[in-house]
């Protein structure tokens, strides 16, 4: 079945870094858009970063941007999210999530369980 | 950047009540807006797009209306599972692909 797997979470000192990682399956991944999302203790949800199914483009919110990354390995159903010079706020749990449909940017179908970062 | 406010931000009800979100753009945003369910350390669930679709194996009890700025998400007789915290989503114009602040449902 389709599943998407985060990992990489963990304790980071203020101004540290962490490199979170989602492994997809069950679905053709290079087809597909994907978007990190996270939720701070108490708040909502905040979209992160979205990557376009080649790679070809890229986009942050603003909050994150110029200090996080998002990138993806077609050939391993692997998408990435470099975070830097990390501050408090950041502290969440992150979330990746697949498009609805191949090439397209609408909607996140699929989720997965998220991986906790406090910083 | 398009806002989403929904309101209320939380309601208490009971098992088989039918409860009514609502979720107001900043502006125009056609039909593209989809609603989530999430449950504490459950990963978010899809539970309708494109404003009144749903998604398949999403129980019927749920439904969504609307278009432009204005949109609800209603879920009839309310079961035990639907207890969670709703956010509504616009996909129009992007990035930023913004959420709602919210809804908790709670048990009374």
């Amino acid at each position: 079945q389709v599943q998407l797997v985060e990992s990489g979470g963990g304790v980071v000192r203020p101004g540290g870094s962490r490199r979170l990682s989602c492994a997809a399956s069950g679905f053709s991944f290079s087809a597909y858009g994907m978007h990190w999302v996270r939720q701070a203790p108490g708040k909502g949800l905040e979209w992160v970063a979205f990557i376009f199914y080649d790679g070809t483009e890229k986009n942050y919110g603003d909050s994150v941007k110029g200090r996080f990354t998002i990138s993806r390995d077609n050939s391993n159903n692997m998408v990435y999210l470099e975070m830097n010079s990390l501050r408090p706020e950041d502290t969440a749990v992150y979330y990746c999530a697949k498009v609805m449909k191949a090439h397209d940017t609408n909607g996140m179908d699929v989720w997965g369980q998220g991986t906790t970062v406090t910083v | 950047d398009i806002q989403l406010t929904q309101s209320p931000s939380s309601l208490s009800a009971s098992v088989g009540d039918t409860v009514t979100i609502t979720c107001r753009a900043s502006q125009s945003i056609s039909i593209y807006l989809n609603w989530y369910q999430h449950t504490p350390g459950k990963a978010p669930k899809l539970l309708i797009y494109g404003a009144s679709r749903l998604p398949s194996g999403v129980p019927s009890r749920f439904s969504g209306s609307g278009s432009g700025t204005d949109f609800t998400l209603t879920v009839t007789s309310l079961q035990p599972e639907d207890f969670a915290t709703y956010f509504c989503q616009q996909s129009y114009v992007t990035p930023p692909w913004t959420f709602g602040q919210g809804t908790k449902v709670e048990i009374k």
